[in-house]
């Protein structure tokens, strides 16, 4: 079976300021991780994703994440937070069930001006 | 640009009003899922196709159906919808569906419905 945990339902962050989102992921398998973002009244849209090629990996809008085994995480993070990165962020999982994602039950960034 | 698009955006109906939902792929993807998300969750999965094979989540209520006639189209249909229905309706699709590098999800803008 497999699970995500995303700690801290809301982060607040000001503008300029590192942005760390957290991931832990619990897996039976070599995981497929993934983080997408969602703005209000959108669908979700892919940042990045982890397919076992590089244990760092880089996405869009200037976010990375890196995969530690060792920690089972996926965090994910950006140097200098933008306004325009308040948002929803989902972290998510497959590769135990064939067709299935896992999503986690999501982070809302707060970017303060 | 491929893509996933989903018609309408904004969806209202009468409690217990059938009421479908659209959803297509320039893609070519083999697989189309459909999702239900509520306030502040994850999106939570209602069914997939894998080209025409339906598959169900064995918690999907049988008010939620839903049909694929062609590779580049997919419907939800709700028979008749409570206010617990109100949501936000994502429809999503894959290249194969299997674990692997192209085992990613592309997501359509979603509908959100509105039950009165």
């Amino acid at each position: 079976a497999q699970s995500v945990t995303q700690l801290g339902s809301h982060v607040s962050v000001s503008e300029g300021a590192l942005v760390l989102l957290r991931c832990n992921y619990s897996s039976s398998v070599p995981p497929y991780l993934f983080w997408y973002v969602q703005y209000p009244n959108q669908g979700l849209q892919l940042l990045l994703k982890y397919t076992s090629a590089a244990t760092l990996v880089k996405g869009i809008n200037g976010f990375e994440a890196e995969f530690k085994k060792s920690e089972t995480s996926f965090h994910l993070t950006k140097p200098s937070a933008h306004m325009s990165d308040a948002a929803e962020y989902f972290c998510a999982v497959s590769g135990g069930g064939g067709f299935k994602t896992i999503f986690g039950a999501g982070t809302r960034l707060f970017v303060k001006a | 640009d491929a893509m996933v698009i989903q018609n309408p955006r904004y969806q209202v109906t009468q409690f217990g009003k059938p009421v479908t939902l659209s959803c297509s792929q320039t893609l070519n993807h083999n697989v189309m899922y459909w999702y239900q998300q509520k306030s502040s969750q994850a999106p939570k999965l209602l069914f997939h196709y894998y080209d025409k094979d339906f598959n169900n989540e064995a918690d999907t209520p049988d008010n939620f159906q839903s049909r694929r006639p062609n590779t580049s189209f997919c419907f939800l249909d709700i028979r008749s919808p409570g206010l617990g229905d109100a949501a936000m309706y994502l429809c999503a699709t894959s290249r194969d569906g299997l674990p692997g590098p192209t085992d990613t999800q592309y997501f359509g803008p979603g509908t959100r419905l509105t039950v009165l």
